[in-house]
C-alpha cells in the first residue's frame, strides 16, 4: 500500500531534551515537506527537500532541522523543543512539483 | 507572497443538503494549482479535490464540486447530498506551478458539521 508514515504518533517530551520525528514513504517520491499545524493558523511548512541531499527552509523553520541522506526518509529533528513547539506535525511527499502531496497521519508533539 | 482566505471559520448543514464552502486567495501568477483537503477527526488528511488553474472547467469528484473563478481567485466548494461522514475541517490550499518548492499555502480550515 503507497504511503507515509510517521513515527512516533504521539509525543509528551520536556524542554531541551532532543527528539527526532521519522517520515517514510514507498512511493519513490522526490519531494518532500514538513508542516505544522496550529488552531486558527491552518498548515504551515517547516522544510521542504526535492531530492537526496537537497533541502531548504519553508515558512517557519526556527527551532527545527531536516536531513535527507535516503529519498524514502526524511526525518524532523528538535535539537531543542521548547514549549511553543507544540503542535501538530505533518510529513507529506509527492512525485513532483505539479502533483497532489500525501499526507501522513500526523504527530501530536507536547512540550512541557 | 501568496495568501488563502477561508473566511467561514464553521458552517453546519442538514444531512442530504448541499453545502458550498468559500474560499479566496491571492497571487501575481498565471499558473498554479488548487486543492480542498478534509480533516476529519482522525486528523488524517485527505485531498478531496484538485484544479488546475489553466484548465477553465471546473473539477468534480462525486457529490464534490468547485466553482473556481480565476479572475475573482475564488475557488468555493460545493457539497451535494451531504453525508456524516462529511464532517471534518475543510482545508482550502494553493500551490504555485513554478519548479521549486512545492510548498502548500493553506488557508486557516472551515468546520463543517452535519446535522442528522
Amino acid at each position: 500500500e503507497a504511503q507515509v508514515t510517521q513515527n512516533p504518533r504521539y509525543l509528551i517530551t520536556v524542554t531541551g531534551k532532543k527528539l527526532t520525528v521519522t517520515c517514510s514513504q514507498n512511493m519513490n517520491h522526490e519531494y518532500m515537506s514538513w508542516y505544522r499545524q496550529d488552531p486558527g493558523l491552518g498548515l504551515r511548512q517547516i522544510y521542504y527537500s526535492m531530492n537526496v541531499e537537497v533541502t531548504d527552509k519553508g515558512d517557519v523553520p526556527e527551532g527545527y532541522k531536516v536531513s535527507r541522506k535516503e529519498k524514502r526518509n526524511f526525518p524532523l529533528i528538535l535539537e531543542s523543543p521548547s514549549p511553543n513547539q507544540t503542535s501538530l506535525y505533518f510529513c507529506a511527499s509527492s512525485p513532483n512539483e505539479k502533483d497532489t502531496q500525501y499526507f501522513g497521519p500526523g504527530t501530536r508533539l507536547t512540550v512541557l | 507572497a501568496q495568501t488563502v482566505t477561508q473566511s467561514q471559520p464553521e458552517m453546519s448543514v442538514q444531512e442530504a443538503e448541499t453545502v458550498t464552502l468559500s474560499c479566496t486567495y491571492d497571487t501575481s501568477e498565471s499558473d498554479y494549482y488548487l486543492f480542498w483537503y478534509k480533516q476529519p477527526p482522525s486528523r488524517q488528511m485527505i485531498l478531496v479535490i484538485r484544479q488546475e488553474a489553466y484548465k477553465q472547467q471546473n473539477a468534480t469528484e462525486n457529490r464534490f464540486s468547485v466553482n473556481f473563478q480565476k479572475a475573482a481567485k475564488s475557488f468555493s466548494l460545493k457539497i451535494s447530498d451531504s453525508q456524516l461522514g462529511d464532517a471534518a475541517m475543510y482545508f482550502c490550499a494553493y500551490r504555485s506551478a513554478r519548479s521549486g518548492n512545492e510548498k502548500l499555502t493553506f488557508g486557516t480550515g472551515t468546520r463543517l458539521t452535519i446535522i442528522p
